[in-house]
């Protein structure tokens, strides 16, 4: 069973920036879509960003886009969400998603990582 | 967006209980909705996907129904470790937004 895991969060002041990294623990990374979600203290969660299995399409949440970039190195098994220009509101637990799907079905997100939290505060 | 909303927020029941949770969609979603669980301080689990599958893993107490609008998550015999909140996510379309989740508490 894949395992996926996060880091690079921690509290950043208002208009800085982080990157968060997903490590995966095996190589079949590089066969799945990949998911950044998010979520805020005591609040639901949020789609973020995603990525196709080689890379080459993209997408985020309107609330990030021209801030936020999701990119991935299959060769090191990871996941990246470069987070620029971070506002209070970004304030979450980020996490990482495998994405499978099925025509017919959708898609679904299985495993998640254990979460980074980020905070932006000055 | 498509608006996800569960009912109820909050929920209390006893162990061996049937519990019922809904979730509607704005629009149509046809299938494309999957359910997960949520204990406090942890990722979200995948227990149905696709509307009515189980997920390889979760127990078979846990089952879902509905298509269209109009979605629904049953736990049959409630056990003590189903404690946690419950959300539903349409992947029918971008944004794949969730619903507010609904906190079962376990008397």
């Amino acid at each position: 069973q894949v395992q996926l895991v996060e880091s690079g969060g921690g509290v950043v002041q208002p208009g800085r920036s982080l990157r968060l990294s997903c490590v995966a623990s095996e190589s079949t990374f590089r066969n799945y879509a990949m998911f950044w979600f998010r979520q805020a203290p005591g609040k639901g969660l949020e789609w973020v960003a995603q990525i196709a299995h080689d890379g080459n399409s993209e997408n985020r949440a309107d609330s990030v886009k021209g801030r936020f970039t999701i990119s991935r190195d299959n060769s090191k098994n990871t996941l990246y969400l470069q987070m620029n220009s971070l506002r209070p509101e970004d304030t979450a637990v980020y996490y990482c998603a495998r994405c499978f799907y099925m025509a017919g079905v959708g898609r679904w997100f299985d495993p998640w990582g254990q979460g980074t939290p980020v905070t932006v505060s000055s | 967006d498509i608006q996800m909303t569960q009912s109820p927020s909050s929920l209390s029941a006893s162990v061996g209980d049937r519990v019922t949770i809904t979730c509607r969609a704005s629009q149509s979603i046809t299938n494309f909705l999957n359910w997960y669980q949520q204990k406090p301080g942890e990722a979200p689990n995948l227990l149905i996907y696709g509307a009515y599958n189980l997920q390889s893993g979760a127990p078979s107490r846990f089952s879902g129904s509905g298509s269209g609008t109009d979605f629904t998550l049953t736990i049959n015999s409630l056990q003590p470790e189903d404690s946690a909140t419950y959300s539903c996510q349409q992947s029918y379309t971008t944004p794949y937004t969730f619903g507010q989740g609904t906190k079962l508490e376990i008397k």
